[in-house]
Order: structure tokens, then sequence, then C-alpha cells
């Protein structure tokens, strides 16, 4: 069974405080790893796609890497805007069928 | 560009009805998923539907179902509804599938009394 776990569940950073969410998967076929962030009342918005080992995505002061095995995403001095629900997801296509499996998400707070 | 619309935002039943929701994708997405979001479970992949086919299937109990119209509008249907039901349900398009980036509504509260 796909299995997406991210760690840890809840972060508390002062601002410009940087440091790095996990998400670990147990897939077979993986086809894409992405990240989204969830604000509050609102749906996931997209933030990275990554396809293969070794890939990195850089956008503001967030940056995504992946290695077989897991995905960080790194914010580097992040600002209280940054505060949101961070959700990985997998998209696999095994016996299972061809799907998409969340991980738990990870509640960023930063603190001014 | 307008983005993914899900009607209603809001919604209560009582355990044993049905309920309809919908979505209607960014325009020129064909794939359109759908979601279950709980604070226990956290976010599950219902099914996709694709060219008015579903294409996907998560592992949810056949009291849900969906469709999808020539339009690529979707709408979703739970059948004798329980309690644990209560949950938002999200809808996200894609131009083509699971493999691209999602985009999704802000979804429907569904409470059941």
């Amino acid at each position: 069974e796909d299995q997406v776990t991210q760690s840890p569940e809840a972060l508390r950073l002062q601002e410009g405080e940087s440091s790095s969410l996990n998400c670990s998967y147990t897939v077979s076929g993986l086809r894409g790893l992405f990240w989204y962030r969830q604000d509050p009342g609102k749906g996931p918005e997209f933030l990275f796609t990554l396809y293969s080992a070794g890939e990195e995505k850089e956008k503001e002061r967030l940056k995504a890497t992946l290695t077989k095995k897991e995905s960080f995403l790194h914010i580097t001095a992040p600002k209280p805007e940054d505060s949101a629900t961070y959700l990985c997801a997998v998209q696999a296509n095994n016996n299972a069928g061809n799907m998409l499996t969340f991980g738990g998400g990870t509640r960023l707070m930063v603190k001014p | 560009k307008a983005g993914v619309t899900q009607t209603p935002r809001y919604l209560i039943k009582t355990r044993g009805q049905q309920v309809t929701l919908s979505c209607s994708p960014i325009s020129g997405h064909r794939s359109v998923s759908w979601y279950q979001q709980t604070p226990g479970q956290g976010l599950q992949f219902l099914f996709e539907y694709f060219s008015e086919t579903q294409r996907n299937k998560g592992n949810f109990p056949g009291r849900f179902s969906g469709r999808q119209f020539s339009n690529s509008r979707s709408e979703m249907n739970v059948s004798t509804l329980e309690l644990g039901d209560s949950a938002l349900y999200l809808c996200a398009s894609s131009r083509t599938g699971l493999n691209q980036p999602q985009h999704f509504g802000d979804g429907t509260r569904l409470s059941i009394l």
C-alpha cells in the first residue's frame, strides 16, 4: 500500500528562522511528487512538482528537493505570511491503480 | 482566468439522505478529480474523471459516485449519508490528469446531523 508521511506535524518558527519540512514515501511506480500550500478555509494551492531523484525546484523563500525515499521543503528566512499547512502528494501508477496519495501535512506557524 | 468553482460552499444534511455536489473546472481542463478532507484522515483521493469517463478510483465505498459532462463540469453524489461523511469535499482540475499539478477549488463543507 502506498504511504506518504510528513514530519513534523506542526512547526513553530520565529520570523527569519530557516527550517525544513519532510515528506517520506513508500510507493512503487512513482510518477511525480507534488507540494501544496493550504490556507484555512481554502483549497490547496500548487507549489512544486518533482519527477525524479536529484531534482530541485525553487520559488522565493521555498526550495523543494527529491530523493528516492523522501522530499524536503526548505523554507529560508520565513515570514508570517508563510504560515499555512504544507501538503505533499505522490502520484503513482501501480497495482492499486493510478491515484494521488497525500501526506497528513505540516502546520507551519511563523511568528513575527 | 477563472479558477475551479464548487457549489454549494456549505451544506447540512441528515443521516440517510443523499447529496450532490458540483464542480466547474478551469476552462480547457478535461481532468476533474474529487477528494475528501477530514481532520482524522487528511486529504483522500475519491476518483478522477476524464472525457466523461471515470478513469481512476480511490478506496471509498460505492455510496460515493460521480459523473462528468461533455463540458467537463463534474458532479459528485453521496447516497445514504452517514455521520462520518461530514467533511470538506474538494474538487480539482488539470489539463490531462493526475500527473500534472492539480488546481483546487475551495471545497464544499458538508455537515451531517
